[in-house]
Formats: C-alpha cells, structure tokens, sequence
C-alpha cells in the first residue's frame, strides 16, 4: 500500500527563519513522482515541484529547496528566509498510478 | 502552464438537490482526472479515478450512487452529488494527468454547501 506522511502537523517560524517540512513516503513502486503543493487560505492549490523516483538531484528554486532520498524515502523541502506569505498548508504527495497526499503541514510564518 | 478549470467555485443548495461539479482542461488532453474532497483542516482525499471514457474507479468507503462521476471527453469530467445532504459540503478540486508527459494540473476547488 502507498502512504504520505507528513509527521509535522503544524510549525511556527517568525519571519526571516529557515524551515524544513518533512516528508516520508511508502511505495513498492520503482517508478513513481512526488509532487509538493501550497495550499494557501484561499483552498486552491499551488504546485511547486515534481520528481520522478529515477531523478535524486536535489532542487533549489528561489528560496525553496528540495531534498530527495530514495534511501530514506524522504523528499523534504526547505523554506529559506521565511516570509509572510509562506503561510499556508503545505502537501507532499506520491504519484504513479493513483495519488496519495499526505497530511499536510500548516505553516505560520510570524513577522 | 497548463489550466485545469472547475465551476463553479462556490455552490450553496438545499438539502435533497443534486449538484454538478465540472473540471476542464483548456488546453491539454487529460487521460486521467482526479476528485477529491478535503474537510476543514484535513488532507485531500482521493474520491475516485475516472479514465476518458471508461467508467470510475471509485475509493474504498465512496458511494459511487452519491457521487456520479462521468470523464465523458479528453478534456471534461464531471461530480454530481445526488440528493446532497449537509454532510456532504466539503471543498471538492479535480485534478487532471496530461496525456503523453503524465504531468498533473489541478483545478481551482469548489466549495459545497448544502443548507
């Protein structure tokens, strides 16, 4: 069976702090994606990054950056220099041949 | 980037009418469309798979005669919950796979209530 967990259910950071949502994830699948998504209070969501299973390069965009281990099953993201708007709900997810979210982990940035 | 539509995004009825939720993709043939629901506070969870014209794929607990789910073109798919009682308002996003590359788009949400 395929599972998402996202172990941090709420975090709290005061603004110009760095931050790290983990993600920990079971599949018996070789070939699969991770995707991460923002939710932010308005509901819809907002994609930041997918990675195939056969890419473990890790990825820096901006001030977001992503930390693929197949080893640990892990593809955690890192906010760096937080900011206000980071707040929101924040949702790893596995995909191959259906989707599973995990959790989510609402993040509350404080100026 | 590609865009995933779903209308409408706020919908408010009474107790016993049904409600059509539809998702569109604009500008990219979808293979595969995603429902899911999301409660307060709570994750998204998947609600059914639904293959271009194949019947759904339905999760486990997911009344398929409550939540009608039609993928009758490459680019449409559509929720109708029948008989929608207050237990059933919840935030309702479509997700579309592009076909070829698999990429995922999500629409924007719609929010249910049922009065």
């Amino acid at each position: 069976a395929q599972k998402v967990t996202q172990a941090q259910t709420e975090i709290s950071v005061v603004e110009k702090e760095d931050v790290t949502l983990d993600c920990v994830y079971e599949t018996r699948d070789t070939t699969y994606y991770l995707f991460w998504y923002k939710q932010p209070p308005s509901g819809e969501l907002v994609f930041l990054i997918r990675r195939n299973s056969f890419d473990e390069q890790n990825e820096i965009s901006g001030r977001y950056s992503w930390n693929f281990q197949k080893s640990t099953s892990s593809f955690n993201f890192t906010i760096t220099a937080s900011q206000v708007v980071d707040s929101a709900v924040y949702f790893c997810a596995l995909i191959n041949n259906d989707m599973r979210f995990g959790a989510g982990t609402r993040l509350t940035v404080k100026p | 980037g590609a865009v995933v539509s779903q209308h409408p995004s706020r919908v408010i009825c009474k107790s016993g009418t049904s409600v059509k939720i539809e998702c569109r993709s604009l500008d990219f043939q979808a293979t595969t469309m995603f429902w899911y629901r999301q409660f307060p506070k709570q994750s998204l969870m998947l609600m059914a798979t639904s293959n271009e014209g194949s019947k759904a794929t339905y999760e486990q607990g997911v009344e398929k005669d409550k939540f009608l789910i039609n993928h009758a073109s490459l680019t449409l798919s559509t929720l109708t919950v029948t008989s929608a009682h207050p237990e059933d308002s919840s935030f309702y996003i479509c997700s579309a796979r592009v076909k070829n590359t698999g990429e995922l788009f999500f629409g924007e949400g719609s929010r249910l209530t049922v009065l």
